[in-house]
């Protein structure tokens, strides 16, 4: 079965530290991989996306790095702001399909000023 | 240039009541999904829709249908509503297959409440 495990479920940091959030797959056939914040009641908005032939993606303090082989994923943050805190969802693709992803239960990160 | 709409925001539903949620897509794309998240999970498939056709469906029972019409825009319907289908839920849309990275784009979503 294609399961998609985001651990730990929460995360409490101060304010400046750089973190990890982790996101593990099993069967790494993968197309690709999507990172998705969700602020409290909200909806999803996309942060990062990894096709299978890449090996990480940036944008501004985030970088998103994939490892097929071992069924992982990072989101790394850097120098963290109050404002970063939120769900962060990993969102996988096991086909070319592109609506139709499989989530992780999210890592809700909360930065403390 | 807009994004994924949906309405409504929030309603209130009673069990065995009938509910219909609509959305509509990022300009330009061709493909409707709907999510289903129940408070602290990550959102599950419930099916989508392509050319005004059901493509794919995830685990869910027939009392969730939806239709697509000509302008790509969505309808989610749910019939005897049950307590446990209180939750957000979430429309996502995309290009057609293999498209401009394959990007899934989502709104904010309808939280339904059913009592």
């Amino acid at each position: 079965k294609q399961e998609v495990t985001q651990i730990p479920a929460a995360l409490s940091v101060p304010e400046g530290e750089n973190l990890v959030l982790n996101c593990s797959f099993t069967d790494s056939a993968i197309y690709n991989l999507q990172w998705f914040r969700q602020d409290p009641g909200k909806g999803l908005t996309s942060l990062l996306l990894i096709q299978s032939s890449q090996r990480e993606q940036t944008s501004g303090r985030l970088n998103a790095s994939l490892d097929k082989s071992s069924g992982r994923s990072t989101l790394y943050i850097a120098a963290s702001q109050p404002g970063d805190s939120a769900t962060y969802l990993c969102a996988v693709n096991w086909g070319t399909n592109a609506g139709k992803s499989t989530f992780g239960d999210g890592t809700t990160l909360t930065v403390k000023p | 240039d807009a994004g994924v709409t949906q309405s409504p925001t929030h309603l209130i539903k009673t069990r065995g009541q009938q509910v219909t949620l609509r959305c509509s897509p990022k300009s330009g794309h061709d493909t409707v999904s709907w999510y289903q998240q129940a408070l602290g999970q990550g959102p599950q498939f419930i099916f989508q829709y392509y050319e005004e056709e059901e493509r794919q469906r995830g685990n869910f029972p027939d009392r969730f249908s939806g239709h697509q019409f000509p302008n790509y825009s969505s309808e989610l319907n749910v019939n005897a509503l049950l307590l446990g289908d209180s939750a957000l839920y979430l429309c996502a849309s995309s290009f057609d297959f293999d498209r401009s990275g394959n990007t899934i784009y989502f709104g904010e979503g309808s939280w339904l409440t059913v009592v």
